[in-house]
């Protein structure tokens, strides 16, 4: 079955360092999404990307995030000076287009903000 | 804005039926899904009603009434592997179809 992969599973940053999270959705998927779950916490949207543009962004992605699809197969997520509140767990997922199509998440990156 | 409320945790026994309730108050609705997540893992797709009624799939089944805001989830012949948090989400109209989801509801199932 096609999977969403992320690298890293697992990161560690100092506060005020740039982070890059990375994303490969399925290759015939044409939604992309990051989510983040602060431990404990619910699954919150963070923003949506079709067609090499941002579709709809969230309270919580303010200018310290960017998103970039690099090329064809990658999806990224920059978060610039991170800080303590940063730290999360972050999903990617995507979604094929027509009105039925599943979310697709992937296994997450664990970011740890010291 | 969106507001999907669903129970905290909720305890049953290995073999048994348990109910997971969902309720949602939204400005757009295209859409109720159903999601299973582990602890420290990615949500995983469960099930998607978007008419009003019963999908079942296997011993998963799920319900829905868009004039309530209700939705249910139903898990019979429960396993001890179901034991998992399960998400209530709801997809918008907006440009992306963004998920919302629920807090999660913690299922533990007893031998």
């Amino acid at each position: 079955e096609p999977e969403v992969t992320q690298t890293p599973s697992h990161q560690v940053t100092q506060m005020g360092q740039e982070v890059i999270l990375r994303c490969v959705p399925i290759s015939n998927h044409l939604y992309f999404y990051w989510y983040r779950q602060i431990l404990g916490q619910k699954v919150e949207f963070l923003v949506s990307f079709y067609n090499n543009e941002i579709s709809e962004k969230s309270e919580i992605f303010d200018d310290q995030f960017s998103v970039e699809r690099p090329d064809g197969s990658n999806f990224t997520l920059k978060i610039r000076s991170t800080k303590l509140e940063d730290s999360a767990m972050y999903f990617c997922a995507s979604r094929p287009t027509g009105a039925t199509g599943g979310y697709t998440f992937g296994s997450g990156t664990r970011l740890t903000v010291v | 804005g969106q507001n999907i409320d669903q129970p905290t945790e909720m305890t049953a026994t290995e073999g048994a039926i348990v109910q997971i309730n969902c309720t949602y108050q939204t400005s757009g609705f295209n859409g109720l899904f159903w999601y299973q997540q582990h602890a420290g893992e990615a949500p995983t797709f469960l099930s998607y009603n978007v008419l009003d009624g019963l999908e079942e799939k296997g011993r998963f089944s799920s319900f829905l009434s868009r004039s309530k805001g209700y939705s249910y989830l139903l898990l019979k012949e429960l396993q001890m592997k179901d034991s998992a948090s399960y998400l209530c989400a709801v997809r918008g109209w907006a440009a992306g179809n963004k998920l919302t989801f629920g807090g999660g509801t913690r299922v533990l199932v007893k031998p």
